[in-house]
Protein backbone atom coordinates (compact mmCIF):
# COMPACT_ATOMS: atom_id res chain seq x y z
CA UNK A 1 0.00 0.00 0.00
CA UNK A 2 1.49 3.19 -0.84
CA UNK A 3 1.92 5.73 1.78
CA UNK A 4 1.13 9.55 2.44
CA UNK A 5 2.88 10.82 5.61
CA UNK A 6 1.89 14.62 7.01
CA UNK A 7 3.03 16.25 10.10
CA UNK A 8 -0.10 16.18 11.78
CA UNK A 9 0.45 19.20 14.10
CA UNK A 10 -0.69 21.14 15.37
CA UNK A 11 1.37 23.65 13.81
CA UNK A 12 0.74 27.39 14.85
CA UNK A 13 2.07 30.74 13.11
CA UNK A 14 1.38 34.02 14.02
CA UNK A 15 -0.55 36.24 11.46
CA UNK A 16 1.69 37.85 8.88
CA UNK A 17 3.99 34.70 8.86
CA UNK A 18 4.74 32.03 6.54
CA UNK A 19 2.94 28.51 6.97
CA UNK A 20 5.14 25.37 5.80
CA UNK A 21 3.07 22.70 5.24
CA UNK A 22 4.86 19.24 4.32
CA UNK A 23 3.99 15.99 2.50
CA UNK A 24 5.88 12.88 1.80
CA UNK A 25 4.84 10.28 -0.47
CA UNK A 26 6.23 6.90 -1.67
CA UNK A 27 5.08 5.88 -4.92
CA UNK A 28 7.67 7.00 -7.53
CA UNK A 29 5.33 6.73 -10.03
CA UNK A 30 3.35 9.35 -8.96
CA UNK A 31 2.60 12.22 -11.47
CA UNK A 32 -0.27 14.96 -9.68
CA UNK A 33 -0.37 15.77 -6.28
CA UNK A 34 -3.20 17.94 -4.74
CA UNK A 35 -3.74 20.32 -1.65
CA UNK A 36 -6.79 20.18 0.48
CA UNK A 37 -8.53 22.67 3.20
CA UNK A 38 -10.64 21.12 5.52
CA UNK A 39 -12.14 23.54 8.05
CA UNK A 40 -13.61 22.02 11.07
CA UNK A 41 -16.85 20.24 10.69
CA UNK A 42 -16.77 20.64 6.84
CA UNK A 43 -15.27 18.47 4.21
CA UNK A 44 -12.23 19.18 2.01
CA UNK A 45 -11.99 21.57 -0.72
CA UNK A 46 -9.21 21.57 -3.60
CA UNK A 47 -6.82 24.93 -2.73
CA UNK A 48 -4.07 23.79 -5.17
CA UNK A 49 -2.76 21.12 -7.83
CA UNK A 50 0.68 20.94 -9.28
CA UNK A 51 2.02 17.97 -11.53
CA UNK A 52 5.76 19.31 -12.45
CA UNK A 53 9.03 19.83 -10.42
CA UNK A 54 9.52 23.30 -8.71
CA UNK A 55 7.00 25.64 -7.52
CA UNK A 56 3.13 26.62 -8.40
CA UNK A 57 1.92 29.79 -6.79
CA UNK A 58 -1.81 30.57 -6.49
CA UNK A 59 -1.96 34.22 -4.67
CA UNK A 60 -0.71 33.40 -1.33
CA UNK A 61 -0.53 29.52 -1.89
CA UNK A 62 2.75 28.08 -3.19
CA UNK A 63 2.86 24.61 -4.03
CA UNK A 64 6.62 23.08 -4.35
CA UNK A 65 6.93 19.64 -5.82
CA UNK A 66 10.45 17.49 -5.66
CA UNK A 67 9.90 14.63 -7.42
CA UNK A 68 13.34 13.08 -6.84
CA UNK A 69 12.75 13.57 -3.01
CA UNK A 70 9.39 12.33 -3.19
CA UNK A 71 8.36 15.77 -1.10
CA UNK A 72 5.58 18.35 -1.88
CA UNK A 73 4.71 20.97 0.03
CA UNK A 74 2.50 24.07 1.01
CA UNK A 75 3.68 27.72 1.85
CA UNK A 76 1.08 29.91 2.55
CA UNK A 77 2.44 33.44 3.02
CA UNK A 78 0.78 36.61 5.11
CA UNK A 79 -0.70 33.55 6.87
CA UNK A 80 -4.72 34.70 8.13
CA UNK A 81 -6.83 33.43 11.00
CA UNK A 82 -8.98 32.48 8.11
CA UNK A 83 -6.32 30.13 7.27
CA UNK A 84 -6.80 27.76 10.13
CA UNK A 85 -7.67 24.50 8.98
CA UNK A 86 -6.66 21.04 8.55
CA UNK A 87 -4.55 20.61 5.54
CA UNK A 88 -4.85 17.31 3.36
CA UNK A 89 -2.25 15.92 0.92
CA UNK A 90 -3.04 13.62 -1.39
CA UNK A 91 -1.61 11.94 -4.27
CA UNK A 92 -3.29 9.05 -6.89
CA UNK A 93 -2.48 5.39 -6.35
CA UNK A 94 -2.88 3.36 -9.02
CA UNK A 95 -5.07 4.43 -12.13
CA UNK A 96 -8.44 5.01 -10.20
CA UNK A 97 -7.84 5.88 -6.40
CA UNK A 98 -6.56 8.39 -4.55
CA UNK A 99 -4.07 8.70 -1.35
CA UNK A 100 -4.70 11.18 1.18
CA UNK A 101 -2.34 12.04 4.18
CA UNK A 102 -3.82 12.41 7.35
CA UNK A 103 -3.57 16.39 7.55
CA UNK A 104 -1.56 18.68 9.17
CA UNK A 105 -3.93 20.97 11.73
CA UNK A 106 -2.81 24.70 11.27
CA UNK A 107 -3.51 27.53 13.72
CA UNK A 108 -2.94 30.82 12.80
CA UNK A 109 -2.75 33.11 15.61
CA UNK A 110 -3.64 36.97 15.38
CA UNK B 1 -18.70 24.97 -10.23
CA UNK B 2 -18.93 20.99 -9.33
CA UNK B 3 -21.75 20.01 -7.46
CA UNK B 4 -21.72 17.42 -5.44
CA UNK B 5 -24.79 17.09 -2.47
CA UNK B 6 -25.75 14.35 0.61
CA UNK B 7 -28.99 13.49 1.11
CA UNK B 8 -28.68 14.37 4.79
CA UNK B 9 -26.26 16.42 6.90
CA UNK B 10 -27.48 14.83 10.16
CA UNK B 11 -28.02 11.38 10.66
CA UNK B 12 -29.03 9.43 14.00
CA UNK B 13 -29.57 5.74 13.91
CA UNK B 14 -30.64 2.68 15.90
CA UNK B 15 -28.07 -0.38 16.27
CA UNK B 16 -29.15 -3.03 14.10
CA UNK B 17 -30.98 -0.11 11.39
CA UNK B 18 -30.35 -0.46 7.69
CA UNK B 19 -29.09 2.85 6.95
CA UNK B 20 -28.79 4.62 3.05
CA UNK B 21 -26.52 7.32 2.70
CA UNK B 22 -27.29 8.91 -0.75
CA UNK B 23 -25.27 11.40 -2.79
CA UNK B 24 -25.21 13.19 -6.58
CA UNK B 25 -22.80 14.92 -8.55
CA UNK B 26 -23.90 17.15 -11.43
CA UNK B 27 -20.97 17.39 -13.59
CA UNK B 28 -21.35 13.97 -15.18
CA UNK B 29 -18.01 12.60 -13.36
CA UNK B 30 -17.12 8.87 -14.15
CA UNK B 31 -15.53 8.16 -10.75
CA UNK B 32 -17.35 8.31 -7.26
CA UNK B 33 -16.11 7.64 -4.22
CA UNK B 34 -17.58 7.19 -0.24
CA UNK B 35 -14.63 7.82 2.45
CA UNK B 36 -15.61 7.92 5.96
CA UNK B 37 -13.51 10.44 8.39
CA UNK B 38 -12.68 10.06 12.08
CA UNK B 39 -10.28 11.76 14.49
CA UNK B 40 -6.62 10.67 14.21
CA UNK B 41 -7.34 8.35 11.35
CA UNK B 42 -8.15 10.38 8.11
CA UNK B 43 -9.76 9.83 5.28
CA UNK B 44 -10.32 6.02 4.67
CA UNK B 45 -11.77 4.68 1.23
CA UNK B 46 -15.20 2.23 1.88
CA UNK B 47 -15.99 1.89 -1.88
CA UNK B 48 -15.30 3.42 -5.27
CA UNK B 49 -17.37 3.39 -8.29
CA UNK B 50 -15.85 4.30 -11.53
CA UNK B 51 -19.08 3.18 -13.77
CA UNK B 52 -22.34 2.51 -13.91
CA UNK B 53 -22.73 -0.69 -11.67
CA UNK B 54 -19.31 -1.08 -10.97
CA UNK B 55 -17.67 -1.25 -7.84
CA UNK B 56 -14.66 -1.70 -5.70
CA UNK B 57 -13.06 -2.44 -2.69
CA UNK B 58 -11.95 0.82 -0.78
CA UNK B 59 -9.65 0.07 2.43
CA UNK B 60 -12.78 -0.76 5.06
CA UNK B 61 -15.58 -2.44 2.88
CA UNK B 62 -16.87 -4.41 6.11
CA UNK B 63 -20.13 -3.80 6.91
CA UNK B 64 -20.92 -1.53 4.04
CA UNK B 65 -22.12 -2.30 0.69
CA UNK B 66 -22.90 0.33 -2.57
CA UNK B 67 -24.69 0.80 -5.55
CA UNK B 68 -24.80 2.86 -8.48
CA UNK B 69 -27.86 2.37 -10.78
CA UNK B 70 -27.60 5.91 -12.76
CA UNK B 71 -24.23 7.61 -13.14
CA UNK B 72 -25.48 10.44 -10.96
CA UNK B 73 -25.76 8.77 -8.35
CA UNK B 74 -23.43 6.34 -5.62
CA UNK B 75 -25.45 5.02 -2.68
CA UNK B 76 -23.85 3.94 0.93
CA UNK B 77 -26.01 0.61 2.75
CA UNK B 78 -25.10 0.29 6.26
CA UNK B 79 -26.87 -3.26 6.09
CA UNK B 80 -27.11 -3.36 10.18
CA UNK B 81 -25.61 -0.03 11.80
CA UNK B 82 -23.22 -0.43 14.63
CA UNK B 83 -22.07 2.41 17.17
CA UNK B 84 -18.62 1.71 15.59
CA UNK B 85 -20.06 3.09 12.79
CA UNK B 86 -20.62 6.54 13.88
CA UNK B 87 -18.60 8.47 12.00
CA UNK B 88 -18.25 11.19 9.95
CA UNK B 89 -19.29 10.02 5.92
CA UNK B 90 -17.90 11.95 2.55
CA UNK B 91 -19.07 11.28 -0.83
CA UNK B 92 -16.55 12.47 -3.71
CA UNK B 93 -16.57 12.78 -7.16
CA UNK B 94 -13.79 13.00 -10.23
CA UNK B 95 -13.44 12.41 -13.72
CA UNK B 96 -12.11 9.25 -14.93
CA UNK B 97 -8.46 7.92 -13.76
CA UNK B 98 -6.78 8.82 -10.90
CA UNK B 99 -5.16 11.84 -11.79
CA UNK B 100 -7.95 14.21 -11.42
CA UNK B 101 -8.39 16.05 -8.33
CA UNK B 102 -12.14 15.03 -6.46
CA UNK B 103 -14.70 17.01 -5.49
CA UNK B 104 -16.31 16.29 -2.13
CA UNK B 105 -19.84 16.86 -0.84
CA UNK B 106 -20.66 18.45 2.22
CA UNK B 107 -20.57 15.09 4.12
CA UNK B 108 -23.48 13.17 6.52
CA UNK B 109 -21.89 12.94 9.76
CA UNK B 110 -24.15 9.54 11.50
CA UNK B 111 -24.35 8.22 14.81
CA UNK B 112 -25.38 5.11 15.35
CA UNK B 113 -27.07 4.49 19.11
Amino acid sequence: QKEVEQNSGPLSVPEGAIASLNCTYSDRGSQSFFWYRQYSGKSPELIMSIYSNGDKEDGRFTAQLNKASQYVSLLIRDSQPSDSATYLCAVPEGVRDMRFGAGTRLTVKP
Amino acid sequence: DVKVTQSSRYLVKRTGEKVFLECVQDMDHENMFWYRQDPGLGLRLIYFSYDVKMKEKGDIPEGYSVSREKKERFSLILESASTNQTSMYLCASSLMGSSYEQYFGPGTRLTVT
